[in-house]
């Protein structure tokens, strides 16, 4: 079954610190993706990847990298965590030959 | 950019009710619509997709129709059940530059 695995579930950092969430997936999906989410928003995509190595912006990157190390792993990069960035965020994968997005269980982060 | 309007933020129906939510796009190009369904502590899930004007997706008794005419893909079940309380999302795009969503709308079916 296909499955995105994110870690931590929780995290509370300080602002001004380094964040770094992690997403592991087992589908061989090319592209991988991370999305926060934010009532009033709904889910807005930061940054996306088409394989290993590769990492392009979404619609709001500002204030975050990310990184894709390998086809399985993509993470998410707060060099300098801030208040604003509270919030839920969820890695997913996909390719043209599946049918869907596979989600993960979500990263809620508090930034205090 | 691309964009997804869903009309209601939130809906509250008895179990056996007809569900229908909004949903319309504004695009360049053609693209493919779906909607998805989240649970309380999970991510989203996949319920189906459309990809060309008029083609109807289904899954678990909801469907939606794609119409490139009135650039909508309205979610309808016949009778919903109190298991069918999520949040769903219309959202459309492709899987090379991601999805773009809706905001989204809160179901509660009350038994």
């Amino acid at each position: 079954e296909a499955a995105v695995t994110q870690s931590p579930r929780n995290k509370v950092a300080v602002t001004g610190g380094k964040v770094t969430l992690s997403c592991n997936q087992t589908n061989n999906h090319n592209n991988m993706y991370w999305y926060r989410q934010d009532t009033g928003h709904g889910l807005r995509l930061i940054h996306y990847s088409y394989g290993a190595g590769s990492t392009e912006k979404g619609d709001i990157p500002d204030g975050y990298k990310a990184s894709r190390p390998s086809q399985e792993n993509f993470s998410l990069i707060l060099e300098l965590a801030t208040p604003s960035q509270t919030s839920v965020y969820f890695c997913a994968s996909g390719d043209s030959d599946s049918t869907e997005v596979f989600f993960g269980k979500g990263t809620r982060l508090t930034v205090v | 950019g691309d964009s997804v309007t869903q009309t209601e933020g939130q809906v509250a129906l008895s179990e056996e009710d007809f569900l229908t939510i909004h949903c319309n796009y504004s695009a360049s190009g053609y693209p493919a619509l779906f909607w998805y369904v989240q649970y309380p502590g999970e991510g989203p899930q996949f319920l189906f997709r459309a990809s060309r004007d008029k083609e109807k997706g289904s899954s678990r008794g909801f469907e939606a129709t794609y119409d490139k005419g009135t650039t909508s893909f309205h979610l309808r079940k016949a009778s919903v059940q109190e298991s069918d309380s999520a949040v769903y999302y219309c959202a459309l795009g492709n899987y090379a530059q991601g999805l773009t969503f809706g905001l989204g709308t809160r179901v509660s079916v009350f038994p």
